[in-house]
């Protein structure tokens, strides 16, 4: 079964730009999530989708950051515009979404803001 | 909100020995999961054992095995027969059962590093 799949793996961009990530999840998994990593922490969340509905986007900072899962599954995170402390790793992960349901984590992509 | 907290930022063990891993959280609910997620410099999140809240158990998994004290909000990883490939960061995580309206996202620490001496 393939996992989930990220892109691209690293980014170095200027502040005050925009990126964009992209991930795509396990086929038929229905819960997919943003996950934020900032060097020497540990994971915190940014959003939950089930299917291409938002469940919790409660640590999302909406002034600069959107995400998107139009058809229920690949999903794409943007920042718009980007600061030095968004420097981090950004991680995807899905489930079934049934209770007790295995989490799949993607590679994660690196962001660097300069 | 739920809270993990990893009070050892780093441990070192010698190879073939036994190291145990500190969690404690916070919760107001009875019915959860907590994980315990290995992660090595390739960034890959893996799972390496998890334990329902309901269950009086420990769970087991090879050599790692957990003390879940659920009255103590204890949740600690013991890595027996410490090998190479164990060394990596250490996350304990923390997962509503019944969440309102769906969501269940993780509750991460903030990690342990482990090191293992040759």
């Amino acid at each position: 079964e393939a996992g989930v799949a990220q892109s691209p793996r690293y980014k170095i961009i200027e502040k005050r730009q925009s990126v964009a990530f992209w991930c795509n999840p396990i086929s038929g998994h229905a819960t997919l999530y943003w996950y934020q990593q900032i060097l020497g922490q540990g994971p915190k969340l940014l959003i939950q989708f089930q299917n291409n509905g938002v469940v919790d986007d409660s640590q999302l900072p909406k002034d600069r950051f959107s995400a998107e899962r139009l058809k229920g599954v690949d999903s794409t995170l943007k920042i718009q515009p980007a600061k030095l402390e968004d420097s981090a790793v950004y991680l995807c992960a899905s489930t079934l979404g049934l209770a007790g349901g295995l989490w799949f984590f993607g590679p994660g992509t690196r962001l660097t803001v300069l | 909100a739920q809270t993990v907290t990893q009070s050892q930022p780093e441990m070192s063990v010698q190879e073939a020995e036994t190291v145990t891993l500190s969690c404690t959280y916070d919760t107001s609910e009875s019915d959860y999961y907590l994980f315990w997620y290995k992660q090595p410099p390739s960034r890959q999140m893996i799972l390496v054992i998890r334990q329902e809240a309901y269950k009086q158990q420990n769970a087991t998994e090879n050599r790692f095995s957990v003390n879940f004290q659920k009255a103590a909000k204890s949740f600690s990883l013991k890595i027996s027969d410490s090998q190479l490939g164990d060394a990596a960061m250490y996350f304990c995580a923390y997962r509503s059962l019944f969440a309102g309206g769906g969501a269940d996202g993780l509750t991460f620490g903030k990690g342990t590093h482990l090191i293992i001496q040759p």
